[in-house]
């Protein structure tokens, strides 16, 4: 069965450094989501792609992080600086279309901020 | 804005009996999905259930069934006959059906399921 990918699983970098994750979502998937995972909590939408375009964004800290799709394809979330506040497991998701298709997550992202 | 509260942050069960998870949420929509979403450890999200608010039928996947009460706008997972293997952090979710490309899950923060031998 066709997987959501993500790389790294693990990453750890001090603060102010810059850090990048990468998606590769199940093909043929139109929109892709970004989600942000504090331990202890539920996830929360940073981005929304529809095909290369962003459709939601409201909840991304744009001083600091920015996430492009430019193929429509795969997909890089960057953190520059990182801070304490960012260490989290970062999810992404992928469906085939927006609304009434279900989500598939990759197996995330671990960031630690020293 | 909506909001999912799931008030049990951890729940233990023996192997072979049953457990109930609660979930309540808060919307002003008449029309959304619910969904139930399970994470083991270190091992990505996957999807349990899934309701339509407008089906009044609970949802039921195998082991796996719902309690769901509109009026009340509760969401409580039943899983029966529990086997070691659904341990996990399970996750209750919310998703509008307003149209447009705008759909995102709104998560609860999770209730920590062991199960016992």
């Amino acid at each position: 069965e066709a997987e959501v990918a993500q790389s790294p699983r693990y990453k750890i970098t001090e603060k102010s450094q810059a850090v990048a994750f990468w998606c590769d979502p199940i093909s043929g998937h139109a929109t892709l989501y970004w989600y942000r995972q504090i331990l202890g909590q539920g996830p929360e939408l940073l981005v929304q792609f529809q095909d290369e375009s962003v459709v939601d964004d409201s909840q991304l800290p744009k001083d600091r992080f920015s996430a492009e799709r430019l193929k429509g394809v795969d997909s890089t979330l960057k953190i520059q600086p990182a801070e304490l506040g960012d260490s989290a497991m970062y999810l992404c998701a992928s469906s085939r279309t927006a609304n009434n298709s279900p989500l598939h997550f990759g197996n995330g992202t671990r960031l630690t901020v020293t | 804005a909506q909001t999912v509260t799931q008030s049990q942050p951890e729940m233990s069960v023996q192997e072979a009996e049953t457990v109930t998870l609660s979930c309540t949420y808060d919307t002003s929509e008449s029309d959304y999905y619910l969904f139930w979403y399970k994470q083991p450890p270190s091992r990505q999200m996957i999807l349990v259930i899934r309701q339509e608010a407008y089906k009044q039928q609970n949802a039921t996947e195998n082991r796996f069934s719902v309690n769901f009460q509109k009026a009340a706008k509760s969401f409580s997972l039943k899983i029966s006959d529990s086997q070691l293997g659904d341990a996990a952090m399970y996750f209750c979710a919310y998703r509008s059906v307003t149209g447009g490309n705008t759909d995102k899950l709104i998560f609860g923060t999770g209730t920590r399921l062991q199960v016992f031998p």
